[in-house]
């Protein structure tokens, strides 16, 4: 079977660094996205991960290990704003998108 | 620029009732999509459409009808509700196809169903 394996609940002080993982274990790989969903809202998309390396866009960075079958968001100089869920999504073999969970992201001050 | 447009936001049902959730885009996307998003679970594609005049099942499409006959609408109707429908839907849109690489999604604000 298909699995995005990410933790459900994380918690970070206001001005920390915070790493996201996302372990995926799916029939091909076309691409990993990451998207950010605030509490009763529509996500919206943060990163987008085809080759191995690291992403960086502002304070978000998103890095791909295709033969680890890992990826992380890296969260840097956290803002109270910042508190939501962050959805890490892979595309399998067939173009479909395999949607983890999602984790909930505590920003504390 | 509104981007996608959910209604209704919030409906209850009762069990055997039917009802229809709107979508509607005003970025001339080609693809469009109807998830439903549970506790614990990852979002799960219910139907989606390559274009006006087409539909096509999803993940977990059994309960769901859809149709798109406008490229800016993509209805998602549910004929006879169960209480295992109860769930958040999103619609999203893309400009490119699943496919295509980094076919960004734009979801809408959601419609939370519950159905008694």
């Amino acid at each position: 079977g298909q699995n995005i394996d990410q933790p459900t609940e994380m918690t970070a002080t206001e001005g920390a660094i915070v790493q996201i993982n996302c372990t995926y274990q799916t029939s091909g790989f076309n691409g990993l996205f990451w998207y950010q969903q605030h509490a009763g809202e529509a996500p919206t998309f943060l990163s987008y991960n085809v080759l191995d390396g690291l992403e960086e866009k502002g304070r978000f960075s998103s890095f791909l290990s295709r033969s680890k079958g890992y990826s992380y968001l890296l969260l840097k100089e956290l803002q109270m704003k910042d508190s939501a869920s962050y959805l890490c999504a892979v595309k399998d073999s067939n173009y479909q998108l395999i949607w983890g969970a999602g984790t909930k992201l505590i920003i504390k001050p | 620029n509104a981007g996608v447009t959910q209604t209704p936001k919030f409906r209850v049902l009762k069990t055997g009732q039917s009802m229809t959730l709107l979508c509607a885009q005003d970025m001339n996307h080609e693809y469009m999509y109807w998830y439903r998003q549970d506790p614990g679970m990852g979002l799960r594609l219910i139907h989606y459409s390559v274009g006006e005049g087409t539909t096509a099942k999803g993940e977990v499409p059994d309960g769901y009808n859809v149709s798109r006959l406008k490229k800016q609408n993509f209805l998602l109707g549910l004929e006879s509700a169960a209480p295992s429908q109860t769930s958040v839907y999103f619609c999203a849109s893309s400009y490119r196809g699943m496919g295509s690489g980094a076919n960004v999604l734009t979801f809408g604000a959601g419609s939370r169903l519950t159905v008694l």
